[in-house]
């Protein structure tokens, strides 16, 4: 079966760095998405990883290590508007022709001035 | 690009009726995954389709059925509903290549009375 993990709820102030940790448990891993979802709106797209390490994209990085099950997204400089849940979401390929995207029950991020 | 459309946003119905929710992916997709998303919770994964035909499927009943037409556009069905199906239901369409994210359109909001 297929079991991601996320902390419930996450504080942080402006300008800081915060680090939201993802570990999962998957049949057939094909790569981990993080996602950010603001109330009422639909979740967006925010990384992708399928080999291990970590990818830069400005403020926000992620990092994956398939051996350990474990990931994280760190944001840098944190600004108001990044308080949203962030979702954790694991591709996963239980057969060749077709695969589905499973996400965990999200970190609500708040960030305090 | 109009990205993934989803119609209607809100819904109100009545318990043992029956819904029906509609989706047209992002133009060049066409992988279309339903999932519901209860409150304070991530989304939960009901099916998904390809080539018009029903490609994986969660943990739901039978009551949630769903098509794909030609153009790739879908519906997801909903029978004999309960309170408990009241939920976001999301939408997300992508590419059936390795890699590729998933794109999601802003929800239909059903609220089960």
């Amino acid at each position: 079966g297929q079991n991601i993990d996320q902390p419930t709820e996450m504080t942080a102030t402006e300008g800081a760095i915060v680090q939201i940790n993802c570990t999962y448990q998957t049949s057939g891993f094909n790569g981990l998405f993080w996602y950010q979802q603001h109330a009422g709106e639909a979740p967006t797209f925010l990384s992708y990883n399928v080999l291990d390490g970590l990818e830069e994209k400005g403020r926000f990085s992620s990092f994956l290590s398939r051996s350990k099950g474990y990931s994280y997204l760190l944001l840098k400089e944190l600004q108001m508007k990044d308080s949203a849940s962030y979702l954790c979401a694991v591709r996963d390929w239980t057969y060749s022709s077709a695969s589905k995207i499973i996400f965990g029950s999200g970190t609500r991020l708040s960030i305090r001035p | 690009d109009a990205g993934v459309t989803q119609s209607p946003t809100h819904l109100i119905k009545t318990r043992g009726q029956q819904v029906t929710l509609r989706c047209s992916p992002k133009s060049g997709h066409d992988t279309v995954s339903w999932y519901q998303q209860a409150l304070g919770q991530g989304p939960q994964f009901i099916f998904q389709y390809y080539e018009e035909e029903e490609r994986q499927r969660g943990n739901f009943p039978d009551r949630f059925s769903g098509h794909q037409f030609p153009n790739y556009s879908s519906e997801l069905n909903v029978n004999a509903l309960l309170l408990g199906d009241s939920a976001l239901y999301l939408c997300a369409s992508s590419e059936d290549r390795e890699g590729t994210e998933a794109f999601f359109g802003q929800g239909t909001r059903l609220t089960v009375v």
